[in-house]
């Protein structure tokens, strides 16, 4: 119940794509709902974050769009760039119990020149 | 550098042997999680502080390991009698109360021979 489920596993796409990522979840309970993107050697580092109350939510060339009845959320990336090539995680904390967060098992996006 | 900094990077280490991970947070931080991350997928929660108080503990977390923040602010996990499983980044992440967004660390690699 506390999963989160994120496909595809690996995304390859050329430059000016938009490359699209799901996650499903379970617990009702979550309220919060970042994407993290992670480079080789690095940290993960929050990209963009959505709570339930809305439906979607720009920042940049990033949108996560949330489907609250289907219990799932996407990342999209308007105009990718060999830039954004990194392995992304989605992610869903709830209330109280420290907001630790669940994550995703990670998309590793290429975007090709 | 004001991030999250954690020493060593990279740690080899032989079967059965003790080893100790330090973790410095954005020094406003009040709140430090530990994550493990094994290759190809998300980081899972171990532990998380609070100032000192150590407030919650996965499962995943065993008796071989443990964590302190003794002032409430560097924190040290040790992992006691090393087994090949173990090896995997270990991630810190600080924030502080409220906002969710969780500030990670470049990890510590471990290797267990």
């Amino acid at each position: 119940q506390q999963q989160v489920k994120q496909s595809p596993q690996s995304l390859i796409v050329q430059k000016g794509g938009i490359p699209i990522i799901n996650c499903a979840y379970e617990n009702t309970a979550f309220d919060y709902f970042p994407w993290y993107q992670q480079f080789p050697g690095k940290g993960p580092a929050l990209l963009i974050a959505i709570r339930p109350d809305v439906s979607e939510k720009k920042e940049g060339r990033f949108t996560i769009s949330f489907n609250k009845s289907a219990k799932q959320f996407s990342l999209h990336i308007m105009d990718s760039q060999p830039g954004d090539s990194a392995t992304y995680f989605c992610a869903a904390s709830w209330p109280g119990s420290a907001r630790q967060l669940t994550f995703g098992s990670g998309t590793q996006l290429t975007v090709l020149p | 550098d004001t991030g999250v900094s954690q020493d060593p990077r990279h740690k080899i280490t032989k079967r059965g042997q003790n080893v100790t991970f330090r973790c410095d947070p954005i020094s406003e931080h009040n709140r430090l999680y530990w994550y493990r991350q094994t290759l190809g997928q998300g980081p899972e929660f171990l532990t998380y502080f609070q100032n000192e108080a150590q407030l919650e503990k996965s499962r995943l977390l065993s008796d071989r390991f443990s964590a302190e923040r003794p002032k409430g602010s560097f924190s040290t996990l040790e992992i006691q009698r090393t087994e090949q499983g173990d090896s995997a980044m270990y991630l810190c992440a600080s924030s502080l109360a409220g906002p969710r967004e969780l500030f990670f660390g470049e990890g510590s690699r471990l290797t267990v021979l």
